[in-house]
């Protein structure tokens, strides 16, 4: 298997532009969460999903922020407008049906940049 | 609310000794406990949990944790630390109904040759 795969690995944006974020999880993986990273604020739980079904979003910072999950095999972050206070590196994970007790699968992570 | 603690921003170790990543945590409850691994510019890697039984808990390349209730402590550690260990370190509890983890802020590992 490949990992989860997240794309792009990096991007640099104008503030004000629209960002999508987007992930493939592992394959059979019912759970992907969508977690951002910083150093003022460590790790952070944005969102996440079961199923495809949004539990969680209690993380999710502002309204400009929106998490999507079509189907199985991929799920977009989007934040519209972006600001700079958004720069971060942003992580999808997916983990297995039994959920958080077991170990959750963390791709490269997308380095988003807001000039 | 269900929380873990990392009291130290880093560790610096000589190649060779043994190392230790301190975590404590406050849970109501039974506690499931797991240590992740960064390295540069990576995503977070599994090592090793803890959710019932034996408090010494064995994981990857090496490390090893042990739970410990009367100090509410679960402290990762390896008998002779490698350059190659070098690394961010996070502790992290189940939370919101045991779906959701909950991170530590990072212990940053620094072994010298």
């Amino acid at each position: 298997d490949a990992g989860v795969i997240q794309s792009p690995r990096h991007e640099v944006t104008e503030m004000g532009q629209e960002v999508t974020l987007r992930c493939k999880p592992i394959s059979g993986h019912d759970y992907l969460f969508w977690y951002r990273q910083t150093m003022m604020r460590g790790l952070e739980l944005l969102i996440y999903f079961n199923n495809n079904v949004p539990i969680d979003d209690s993380g999710m910072p502002e309204d400009r922020f929106s998490a999507k999950m079509p189907n199985a095999s991929f799920s977009t972050l989007k934040i519209q407008p972006s600001e700079p206070r958004d720069s971060a590196v942003y992580f999808c994970a997916s983990s297995p049906a039994t959920g958080g007790s077991n170990e959750q699968y963390f791709g490269p992570g997308t380095r988003l940049t807001v000039t | 609310a269900q929380s873990v603690a990392q009291p130290e921003d880093q560790v610096n170790v000589a190649e060779g000794n043994p190392l230790t990543v301190k975590c404590t945590y406050s849970v109501s409850g039974n506690p499931y406990l797991f240590w992740y691994v960064q390295y540069p510019n990576r995503g977070l890697q599994f090592l090793l949990k803890y959710i019932t039984g034996d408090n010494l808990v064995k994981g990857s390349y090496g490390f090893e944790a042990e739970f410990n209730k009367s100090q509410t402590s679960f402290h990762l550690k390896k008998p002779s630390a490698l350059v190659s260990d070098s690394a961010l370190y996070f502790c992290a509890t189940l939370t919101g109904g045991g779906n959701k983890l909950t991170f530590g802020t990072g212990t940053q590992l620094k072994v010298e040759l």
